[in-house]
């Protein structure tokens, strides 16, 4: 089953600011992980990926940061737009073939 | 550059009747193959994949089957819908040596 969560279901950000969107896992083997943005009514977008062997990795606007003690990720945006509010998910790759998701959370951006 | 076709857009069929949702991708060859179904606001469950032609893995045990008659189409079916069937289904794709996973627009199944 699923092995990854989110700490936050909803989260509310002022447009201009930064937001930080948590995610716990479990399975320690996990060694790759992925960001996705899921807009309503439409299929996930890949944002940012990362490696168990990096902390960091920034994309446009986008960062994400890996806790590998704690099992934790977050993905940061900064100078939240309008255009960022949709549901975001992080998933793990386990075994290379399989990717779990977690349940997600929804950003809004309040103008 | 590669696409993913998934169709169709939305379905609504009743409990008891048969099911068959495809999804093709072009541009690559070999590609693992996957099906998810994500409940209204809920996370994505990994239902099946496939790493080449008739091979399929299942993860949950459920009322659906998959099959890959070719190498870039994968087909979700069921002979009866259940009620608890209904939600949106994915399809995505990842390379055989690339571990993004990339997925199509999702058919909207509504079970009545």
């Amino acid at each position: 089953g699923e092995s990854v969560g989110l700490h936050l279901p909803t989260l509310s950000v002022q447009e201009g600011d930064n937001s930080i969107i948590n995610c716990a896992y479990s399975n320690s083997a996990s060694d790759y992980f992925i960001w996705y943005k899921q807009e309503s009514g439409k299929g996930p977008q890949f944002i940012i990926d990362i490696r168990s062997n990096m902390d960091k990795r920034q994309g446009q606007r986008v960062t994400v940061l890996l806790n590998k003690t704690v099992k934790h990720l977050s993905l940061q945006i900064a100078a939240t737009q309008p255009g960022d509010s949709a549901v975001y998910f992080c998933a793990e790759n386990i075994n290379f073939n399989k990717f779990y998701f977690g349940s997600g959370t929804k950003l809004n951006v309040k103008p | 550059s590669q696409t993913i076709h998934q169709w169709p857009a939305t379905l609504v069929q009743p409990v008891g009747s048969p099911l068959s949702l495809e999804c093709t991708v072009e541009g690559t060859s070999n590609p693992n193959l996957y099906w998810y179904r994500q409940a209204a606001g809920r996370g994505l469950q990994l239902l099946f994949y496939s790493v080449g032609i008739g091979q399929i893995s299942s993860e949950v045990p459920q009322n659906l089957s998959a099959s890959r008659p070719q190498d870039r189409q994968f087909i979700l079916s069921s002979k009866k819908l259940l009620l608890s069937d209904s939600g949106f289904y994915l399809c995505a794709w990842a390379g055989e040596d690339d571990e993004k996973l990339f997925f199509g627009s999702g058919t909207q199944l509504s079970v009545l």
